[in-house]
């Protein structure tokens, strides 16, 4: 079956870092997405990684290793905007999008 | 570019009647939409895939004759939905994928918040 796994909940302190990790098993593979959505909001992309290796964009960077079957979404300095839900998807053999849960990233002073 | 609109925004409608949801693509072409919904704290629940001029592909458990959906052109979906109840209240979120990307990505649009009294 396909299967992707993110922690449910995170909390980190504004300034710091944090990681954010997701595994997934899904028929085919067409590249993984990160979407941020703020409450009542619809997401919003973040990043998109279909080779391995890092891919920094300012202060967010994500990491995809294929043959692990992980990805990771690093945000840095955190500032309060952060504070959001994170979704991990992966396109599958059919381009559809398979979706995590989403990990709720509380951020503190 | 690639901005997604929602129409309307929000809607309080009472039981019984019917609600539709227009999904548009204002600058790029669209074969395949997608509705989403999302309850309070829960993550986005897929009910259906809409593909220009053909049949909606639905996931199981989401009933079709109650969520009607029309893919009437490249930059227009719509959700319909009909007899609503309260548990229909909920945020429902369309995205579109473009026609010349290859990588799968979804462009959201601002979603609908329905209110069923």
């Amino acid at each position: 079956g396909q299967n992707i796994d993110q922690p449910t909940e995170m909390t980190a302190t504004e300034g710091a870092i944090v990681q954010i990790n997701c595994t997934y098993q899904t028929s085919g593979f067409n590249g993984l997405f990160w979407y941020q959505q703020h409450a009542g909001e619809a997401p919003t992309f973040l990043s998109y990684n279909v080779l391995d290796g890092l891919e920094e964009k300012g202060r967010f960077s994500s990491f995809l290793s294929r043959s692990k079957g992980y990805s990771y979404l690093l945000l840095k300095e955190l500032q309060m905007k952060d504070s959001a839900s994170y979704l991990c998807a992966v396109g599958d053999s059919n381009y559809q999008l398979i979706w995590g849960a989403g990990t709720k990233l509380i951020i503190k002073p | 570019g690639a901005v997604v609109s929602q129409h309307p925004s929000w809607v309080i409608c009472k039981s019984g009647t019917s609600v539709k949801i227009e999904c548009r693509s204002l600058d790029f072409q669209a074969t395949t939409m997608f509705w989403y919904r999302q309850f309070p704290k829960q993550s986005l629940m897929l009910m259906a895939t809409s593909n220009e001029g053909s049949k909606a592909t639905y996931e199981q458990g989401v009933e079709k004759d109650k969520f009607l959906i029309n893919h009437a052109s490249l930059t227009l979906s719509t959700l319909t939905v009909t007899s609503a109840h309260p548990e229909d209240s909920s945020f429902y979120i369309c995205s579109a994928r473009p026609l010349s990307l290859d990588s799968g990505e979804q462009f959201f649009g601002p979603g609908t918040r329905l209110t069923v009294l």
